[in-house]
């Protein structure tokens, strides 16, 4: 199983809603990430867990939340987000952050958010 | 601060055609180097990698790149494309965080 799998699909949601991300691996890998990638933007780099500490925040502000509940587990927790945070969210995983662990990263399909 | 450049944001093409994809990078240090491909509505998919060794590495889907550090290139190629290759290609460098270029649209009609 090399999958990355990310609930839900699409999400549509208010300036005041609070809802989260999820995602899941079943790989073993020990580093996750959440990616926010634009309409016909390349990808940014938002959060990294390593063995299910936040290693890495990309100065992403408070609204976002990541939290990584166990190994194989990531989310996303969104509360109070503008219009201008809808994209799509990417999560992806890696065996680790050492050299070569890191190096191929697996991306699920993604979240389409839409902020009203 | 590493960056990475994909000047052609389009390259259209003919079915069985090769193609070029171009990348270049600019790094103080140790350079990692990566090419993703992305169908629509898809995640990202790892084509290949450079992390050292051989600088003519091969993937997956029949791509190869070329690390060239004199002209700081990352070329992706293919000599022939199919249909099925109509996807944004984005090339990528870096350590733990991976900073991507803007993409380029592979478009292959028959």
């Amino acid at each position: 199983d090399t999958e990355v799998t990310q609930t839900p699909k699409h999400l549509v949601m208010g300036m005041t809603n609070k809802k989260s991300l999820k995602c899941e691996q079943h790989m073993g890998h020990r580093a996750m990430y959440w990616y926010k990638q634009k309409a016909k933007k390349p990808p940014e780099l938002m959060f990294v867990y390593s063995y299910e500490k936040l290693s890495i925040n990309e100065s992403v502000p408070s609204r976002f939340s990541p939290e990584c509940p166990n190994s194989s587990l990531l989310n996303l927790h969104l509360h109070a987000l503008q219009p201008e945070d809808s994209a799509l969210y990417l999560c992806a995983s890696s065996q680790d952050l050492n050299f070569e662990g890191w190096a191929e990263a697996f991306f699920g399909q993604g979240t389409r958010l839409t902020v009203v | 601060a590493q960056s990475v450049t994909q000047l052609d944001s389009q390259v259209p093409v003919f079915e069985e055609a090769p193609v070029e994809l171009r990348c270049n990078y600019s790094s103080s240090v140790s350079v990692y180097l990566f090419w993703y491909v992305q169908y629509p509505n898809q995640g990202l998919q790892l084509l290949l990698k450079y992390l050292s060794g051989s600088t003519l590495v091969k993937g997956i889907n029949g791509f190869e790149a070329e690390f060239n550090k004199s002209q700081t290139s990352f070329h992706l190629r293919k000599p022939s494309v199919h249909i099925s290759d109509t996807a944004e290609y984005f090339c990528a460098a870096g350590f733990q965080k991976l900073v991507f270029g803007t993409g380029t649209r592979l478009l292959v009609s028959p």
